[in-house]
């Protein structure tokens, strides 16, 4: 069974430009999570989403920041007109529909590299 | 908002047992607490779940009282291998979103 995937592993990407980040969940898992993690922090919610239905995005910021997890294909973080700040690592997570007692499932993450 | 909170660091021993302590005052009355273990450059790497009492498994064991506000990750014997991050993740329910917070992380260093 293969796990969590994410690509690309690396990115980096000049002032302005558009970041995608792209992750497939586990077979059968049907909830992703999307978290950024900033050099000697912990990891910090982004948002939460169903296929073709974002439950939750109370962490993600207002301008910029995207995601969507279509009924065909992975999901995407889409992060416009990047910054510095953005440069961080972006993990993704998939859960079966429990959120109760859905166990959340780790991609190895992508890092985005802004100069 | 709530949180929870952990150390921020610990050191050990190898050979030692650990104890790494999370409190979450506004767990949800149906959500479970999961641990995860972190390496640099790697993303969090479940380790064991439970709703309340005590769970064990191959690699660790995690105490929860009757009320529920705290959790214990233990280690038995924990070698050089296990130096890295733990994160405790609990269900928010204070915040009226359904959302999942990690805490803010424990390093553990173990030494020879």
């Amino acid at each position: 069974n293969a796990g969590v995937m994410q690509n690309p592993r690396h990115l980096v990407r000049r002032r302005g430009q558009e970041a995608r980040l792209r992750c497939s969940p586990m077979k059968g898992h049907s909830h992703v999570y999307w978290y950024r993690q900033l050099p000697e922090e912990g990891l910090k919610f982004m948002v939460y989403l169903q296929k073709e239905n974002i439950i939750d995005e109370s962490g993600m910021p207002k301008e910029r920041f995207s995601a969507e997890f279509p009924k065909e294909g992975p999901s995407i973080l889409r992060i416009q007109q990047v910054v510095r700040g953005d440069s961080a690592a972006y993990f993704c997570a998939s859960s079966l529909p429990d959120r109760g007692i859905g166990t959340q499932y780790f991609g190895p993450g992508t890092r985005l590299l802004v100069l | 908002l709530a949180k929870t909170t952990q150390p921020i660091s610990m050191d050990s021993y190898e050979g030692q047992e650990v104890n790494i302590t999370c409190s979450h005052n506004n767990i949800a009355t149906n959500d479970y607490i999961t641990w995860y273990q972190q390496f640099p450059s790697q993303g969090p790497r479940f380790i064991i779940q439970g709703y309340k009492t005590k769970v064990t498994n191959e690699v660790a064991s995690l105490f929860i009282p009757a009320d529920r506000k705290s959790s214990t990750l233990s280690l038995p014997r924990v070698s050089l291998s296990d130096t890295a991050v733990y994160y405790c993740l609990v269900g928010d329910e204070a915040s009226g979103t359904y959302k999942y917070i990690f805490g803010t992380g424990t390093r553990l260093k173990v030494l020879a």
